[in-house]
């Protein structure tokens, strides 16, 4: 079973739309967690960490359940620019390693 | 945020041949440093994670005597794909960690180097 899933889209949403992504960790010692964006043949980049009390940066908010092992990431008032792979990471502290889901893919359309 | 970069950002060599990829923390000092490899349209698969002064610990079934990692000081890490194969062919990607902030757990990611191997 893989450390970190994700449903792989693509989603393909208006401008304007709000859209979730959920992604499921497999280990419950699992400490942290976090969002990055991947642009295509692009490095990823740190989106927003997922704080255990849920966060949220402008747009976009993010929410942990620990009981149900999944974190997720929601977009309101989608914009164009915001088309991209959007990667779920889980850490374990004790292994000093960090897992990477497959990504999901969002598409927004004008 | 922190900056990380890698040299070089695309290679081409051909069969056999041994290639080193360079990866620096420009203005933080990172004590660990990972390297991934990633496949088009596949995620981001961890193969090693490099300690400053000590021997880097590879992931199952990455080969440690074909791709040399070392991490001489704490600004730099470099990978070396020895006697490179078509199938190396990859989107090679490092990371490092900044031990010196408050988010010490964030990892912050170079550019990435595309190897393709003739």
């Amino acid at each position: 079973r893989k450390e970190v899933e994700q449903d792989p889209g693509p989603f393909n949403v208006p401008e304007g739309a709000t859209v979730a992504f959920n992604c499921t960790y497999s280990n419950s010692a699992s400490q942290s967690f976090f969002w990055y964006r991947q642009d295509c043949r692009k490095e990823p980049k740190l989106l927003m960490s997922v704080y255990s009390s849920g966060n949220e940066d402008g747009r976009f908010t993010a929410q942990l359940n620990r009981a149900s092992q999944y974190i997720s990431l929601l977009i309101r008032d989608s914009k164009l620019s915001d088309s991209a792979t959007y990667l779920c990471v889980v850490m374990q502290y004790n292994f000093n390693k960090f897992y990477f889901g497959s990504g999901t893919k969002l598409n927004v359309k004008p | 945020g922190a900056v990380v970069s890698q040299h070089p950002s695309r290679v081409i060599c051909k069969s056999g041949t041994s290639v080193k990829i360079e990866c620096r923390s420009l203005d933080f000092q990172a004590t660990t440093m990972f390297w991934y490899r990633q496949f088009p349209k596949q995620s981001l698969m961890l193969m090693a994670t490099s300690n400053e002064g000590s021997k880097a610990t590879y992931e199952q079934g990455v080969e440690k005597d074909k791709f040399l990692i070392n991490h001489a000081s704490l600004t730099l890490s470099t990978l070396t794909v020895t006697s490179a194969h078509p199938e190396d062919s990859s989107f090679y990607i490092c990371s490092a960690r900044d031990h010196g902030t408050g988010s010490s757990y964030e990892q912050y990611f170079g550019p990435g180097t595309r190897l393709t191997v003739t």
